[in-house]
């Protein structure tokens, strides 16, 4: 099976711009979590969703924002940017909100100019 | 809310030899699980171990093992026999088991093992 895939890989953006980011789960999986990871707050969790629904959000301003489509892809969005918003963002599946084991994604790592 | 400790940032072990990796987390429930996870320069995360907080038995994988003191909340990894490839940066992370279930990981800040050849 093919892992869990993000693109882009990397990503350089200008503040006050937008950015979306997408999240292929491993095929069969339905829970999708997002995570931030920077050197100073380590990993924080962003949100999670299962079924198209969001299940559990973590605390991130409205700026962040995410969705999920009917074949489990996941998509999350961030707007007008902020330096601090430089960060990897980690998406990772498992397939369903029980399931021990979470798969991660490779991450895409997002710099704001 | 839960917490996850891991107060040594960095760590270096001499190949072949054992090293131990310290977690310590805060919570008020009674159901929940522990995890280790390795993040090597590629940053692709992968589980390490797992322990769920109703077995009383460490959980082991091959060369990794686990030191868990529920009473303590006290969550130790041990890595025998290091390999040059278990250089990574280790997280501790822990769920919670409480019904009404969601996958949330709270993390801990890390800890970057080196191994010396």
């Amino acid at each position: 099976k093919a892992g869990v895939t993000q693109t882009p890989r990397y990503l350089i953006k200008t503040r006050g711009q937008q950015v979306t980011l997408s999240c292929s789960p491993i095929s069969g999986h339905r829970s999708v979590s997002w995570y931030q990871q920077t050197p100073g707050q380590g990993l924080q969790f962003l949100f999670e969703y299962f079924s198209e629904t969001q299940r559990n959000k973590g605390n991130f301003p409205g700026r962040f924002s995410g969705r999920q489509f009917s074949n489990s892809r996941s998509e999350m969005n961030v707007s007008t940017l902020e330096l601090g918003d430089s960060a990897l963002y980690l998406c990772a599946s498992s397939f369903n909100l029980r399931a021990y084991e979470q798969y991660f994604g490779p991450g895409t790592r997002l710099t704001v100019t | 809310a839960q917490t996850v400790t891991q107060s040594q940032p960095e760590m270096s072990v001499q190949e072949a030899e054992t090293v131990t990796l310290s977690c310590t987390y805060d919570t008020s429930e009674s159901d929940y699980y522990l995890f280790w996870y390795k993040q090597p320069p590629s940053r692709q995360m992968i589980l390490v171990i797992r322990q769920e907080a109703y077995k009383q038995q460490n959980a082991t994988e091959n060369r990794f093992s686990v030191n868990f003191q529920k009473a303590a909340k006290s969550f130790s990894l041990k890595i025998s026999d290091s390999q040059l490839g278990d250089a990574a940066m280790y997280f501790c992370a822990y769920r919670s088991a409480i019904t009404g279930a969601n996958s949330k990981l709270t993390f801990g800040k890390g800890i970057t093992l080196s191994v010396r050849p």
